[in-house]
Formats: structure tokens, C-alpha cells, sequence
């Protein structure tokens, strides 16, 4: 049983760069979310999918953040233009959506920018 | 906007004893979840246990079980017989009724267990 997948586990980084995060959610679940989360701090909700919709934003996704489920499996975070407030964790979960708030996550994709 | 508090940043309690951490939350909503997340030392974060609010009888998960205090809006988590597995940081989570899984967390308490 595989549990949520997330590549990279760190990346570092300069200002200005783009990064891109990936997650392999748990192959039945057909709500996937990207959390972020700071030192010291409870994840903050950015986003999340039902299937292939994306359906639903933070504010806290600013312009330069993109996220995509193309074929309803995995997902994309991109990060365009790294400002070093982007360093945090960015943590990626799944869930059925008959089971509300139960949450699968990944172990995290931690950025450093530098 | 809800807003889930966690006031007690740390806590140690040593083995087979019991501990309670605290939450509060604030919300103008009737039908929500609480939820009690544990994040272990680089690991992934699991669901410990969860509340619906229109239930007045108290979740238990084993040695895990909660106080719900819906008046106070209160939702503590007690641990009973510790365990050093049990060192892990806790987040108190909330989530509306209609977006179940939107969830809104507090800052966390980091559990210490100690022989």
C-alpha cells in the first residue's frame, strides 16, 4: 500500500527561480490539496482538486503560483519567480470525498530560497 | 473566518502517565468537524481523531478521546497511557460542514514523552 508521494523532498533554490513540486496522491482518492507550512506554524490551505477541477484558491496563492491535475492523478505546484518568503514546506494530501476532513499527506517538499 | 487556537506550545509527560492538550476555536458556523492531527518527527502528518459538531457524545480512538465543549467551543485531546511513540507535534484542525476538508489548523503543541 503506497501511501501520498512528494518529489522533491528539498530544493534549494535562488530568488527568481522556478520550482516545481510534484505529488502522486493515493491512486483512489479523488481529492488532492497543497498545503504550506512555516516554522512553527499549522499548515495553511492553497488549494485543491476534485479529480481534475480545480476548485477551490487560497489568497495566499498569489499569481506566481500555479497548480494543475491534468489527468485527475498526480499534481503539479509550480512556483514562478521565488521570493525568499516562498520557503516553507509544502505539504500535499489526498482524500475520498465521502470522508470529510480525512486527509492522506505526504511527507512534504521542503523549499529553501536562497 | 474560523480561527482554531492552540495555546500550549510544548508539553512533556512521561510514560503510561496521561496528558491534555488544549484548543479553542472560533467560528459563527452550526455544522463543522474538529479534527486532531499528529505530525511526528519527519513524518507525514496522520488523523488522530475527529469530531462532527452536531454529535454531543465525545470521540474516542483508543487511548486517544477528546472533550468537546461546543458551547465553549473548546476540543481538548487527552492521551491516555503515553507512549514514546506518541512525541509528535499535535494540530487542532476545523472545517466548515460544506467544505469538509478545507481544513483551518492551530499553530500545534509538541508533545514530549519521556521515560
Amino acid at each position: 500500500d503506497t501511501g501520498v508521494s512528494q518529489n522533491p523532498r528539498h530544493k534549494i533554490t535562488k530568488r527568481g527561480q522556478n520550482v516545481t513540486f510534484r505529488c502522486d496522491p493515493i491512486s483512489e482518492h479523488n481529492r488532492l490539496y497543497w498545503y504550506r507550512q512555516t516554522l512553527g506554524q499549522g499548515p495553511e490551505f492553497l488549494t485543491y482538486f476534485q479529480n481534475e477541477a480545480q476548485l477551490e484558491k487560497s489568497r495566499l496563492l498569489s499569481d506566481r503560483f500555479s497548480a494543475e491535475r491534468p489527468k485527475g492523478s498526480f499534481s503539479t505546484l509550480e512556483i514562478q519567480r521565488t521570493e525568499q518568503g516562498d520557503s516553507a514546506m509544502y505539504l500535499c494530501a489526498s482524500s475520498l470525498a465521502l470522508v470529510a476532513g480525512e486527509l492522506f499527506f505526504g511527507e512534504g517538499s521542503r523549499l529553501t530560497v536562497l | 473566518a474560523q480561527t482554531v487556537t492552540q495555546s500550549q506550545p510544548e508539553m512533556s509527560v512521561q510514560e503510561a502517565e496521561t496528558v491534555t492538550l488544549s484548543c479553542t476555536y472560533d467560528t459563527s458556523e452550526n455544522n463543522y468537524y474538529l479534527f486532531w492531527y499528529k505530525q511526528p518527527p519527519s513524518r507525514q502528518m496522520i488523523l488522530v481523531i475527529r469530531q462532527e459538531a452536531y454529535k454531543q457524545q465525545n470521540a474516542t480512538e483508543n487511548r486517544f478521546s477528546v472533550n468537546f465543549q461546543k458551547a465553549a467551543k473548546s476540543f481538548s485531546l487527552k492521551i491516555s497511557d503515553s507512549q514514546l511513540g506518541d512525541t509528535a507535534m499535535y494540530f487542532c484542525a476545523f472545517a466548515n460542514a460544506g467544505t469538509a476538508s478545507k481544513l483551518t489548523f492551530g499553530t500545534g503543541t509538541r508533545l514530549q514523552v519521556t521515560l
